[in-house]
């Protein structure tokens, strides 16, 4: 069954390092989202994309967050600049126009 | 604005009946997901409904919404340990472009032998 992979599945980064995490969505699927849970938190919601743009995004999604599609199957979020405060599981997922794939995420530990 | 409500915890015991609630306020939802998480794990989705039906059953989950009310619940029937885990009620309103998912805070269900 095919499903949305990310890698690493943990990052331990010193603050104020760039990191990437990446994500394969589930190929055919045309939405992708980047969600992140800080831990014993709720799963909140960063940006959407969908045609090769951001479609949506949250407050939390600043100047700090991209996100790229570089080839057509990758799909990246860069955390520029980070801070203490940016640790949490990092969840990427993929869609049609009903439901939404989770990948098993990316434990982000900024030390 | 969009907020999805559950309450934190359910213990059942095992063989019973688990039954999760969750109350959303944006009436233009048009979807509703229910998510499993068990422990250090990604979130898989279990089911969804839209909006223009009031239920939906699938094995041993059955999903049911009350529209009017903005209420949706999740029976577990005979609830294994499996079933324990965090369940996230979500919702979404799709539309020409890609609409996030908001999700509510998660039902811890833990199962008494």
């Amino acid at each position: 069954e095919p499903e949305v992979t990310q890698t690493p599945s943990h990052q331990v980064t010193q603050m104020g390092q760039e990191v990437i995490l990446r994500c394969v969505p589930i190929s055919n699927h045309l939405y992708f989202y980047w969600y992140r849970q800080i831990l014993g938190q709720k799963v909140e919601f960063l940006v959407s994309f969908y045609n090769n743009e951001i479609s949506e995004k949250s407050e939390i999604f600043d100047d700090q967050f991209s996100v790229e599609r570089p080839d057509g199957s990758n799909f990246t979020l860069k955390i520029r600049s980070t801070k203490l405060e940016d640790s949490a599981m990092y969840f990427c997922a993929s869609g049609g126009q009903r439901e939404a794939f989770f990948g098993q995420g990316t434990r982000l530990t900024v030390v | 604005g969009e907020d999805v409500e559950q309450s934190l915890f359910l213990s059942v015991r095992e063989g019973d009946s688990s039954v999760i609630n969750c109350t959303y306020t944006d009436s233009s939802s048009t979807y509703l997901y229910w998510y499993k998480q068990e422990p250090g794990a990604g979130l898989q989705l279990l089911t969804y409904i839209f909006s223009n039906m009031d239920m939906k059953q699938d094995q041993r989950l059955t999903v049911l919404l009350n529209k009017k009310d903005k209420h949706l619940s999740l029976r577990i029937a005979d609830t294994q340990t499996g079933d324990s885990a965090i369940y996230f009620c979500a919702e979404s309103r799709r539309d020409s472009s890609a609409s996030k998912i908001i999700f509510g805070s998660g039902t811890r269900l833990s199962i008494r032998p």
